[in-house]
């Protein structure tokens, strides 16, 4: 079975432009979780969607955003770029009634 | 009381040795407790996981050790091996959600 994929693998945007990056789920897995990771703030949950839905979400500001689609291929996006939001974007898919979370290999966005 | 603290922040371990990392957290409703390894340029990759009925759980030379009362939980990885280079975070979650609390991450380091 494939594993989660993330489009694209390096961005580079400058401040107040929008960014959208994409992620593919394993097969069969309905909820996708988007999570930033930066050296100083780890690891932090944005948002989960399961079956085209928002089901959590993070303490970000509304600049990020998300969705989900029929296939649960997700997007997240994030408008108004600033500096802080440089950062590795990951994305986890898991199957409806399981905790287990597969990360994808991430997108490093680089706002200049 | 959403935090997870981990330590070390880095730790050196000679090949053969024991490498133990700990974590500990505030938050009762957590009951679901993954480790994950991330190498560099990747995603993390999740080692294993306990939920807090068992207090231990082993999967090769990986072994959870989980403590209720003291709500603490640790890795101990066993003849660490070169391979075992990596940062590893522990996690937490909290009624069936998605959202995963990271720890800070632990950069270990098994000099051969």
């Amino acid at each position: 079975k494939a594993g989660v994929t993330q489009t694209p693998r390096y961005l580079i945007k400058t401040r107040g432009q929008q960014v959208t990056l994409s992620c593919s789920p394993i097969s069969g897995h309905r909820s996708v979780s988007w999570y930033q990771q930066t050296p100083g703030q780890g690891l932090q949950f944005l948002f989960e969607y399961f079956s085209e839905t928002q089901r959590n979400k993070g303490n970000f500001p509304g600049r990020f955003s998300g969705r989900q689609f029929s296939n649960s291929r997700s997007e997240m996006n994030v408008s108004t770029l600033e500096l802080g939001d440089s950062a590795l974007y990951l994305c986890a898919s898991s199957l409806e009634v399981s905790r287990e979370q597969f990360f994808g290999p991430g997108t490093r966005l680089t706002v200049l | 009381q959403q935090q997870v603290k981990q330590s070390p922040q880095s730790l050196i371990v000679q090949k053969g040795g024991i490498s133990i990392i700990n974590c500990a957290y505030e938050n009762t409703a957590f009951d679901y407790f993954p480790w994950y390894q991330q190498f560099p340029g990747k995603g993390p990759a999740l080692l294993i996981a306990i939920r807090p009925d068992v207090s231990e759980k082993k999967e090769g030379r990986f072994t959870i050790s989980f403590n209720k009362s003291a709500k603490q939980f640790s890795l101990h990885i066993m003849d660490s091996q070169p391979g075992d280079s990596a940062t590893y975070f522990c996690a937490a979650s909290a009624g069936g959600a998605q959202k995963l609390v990271f720890g800070q991450g632990t950069r270990l380091t098994i000099n051969p």
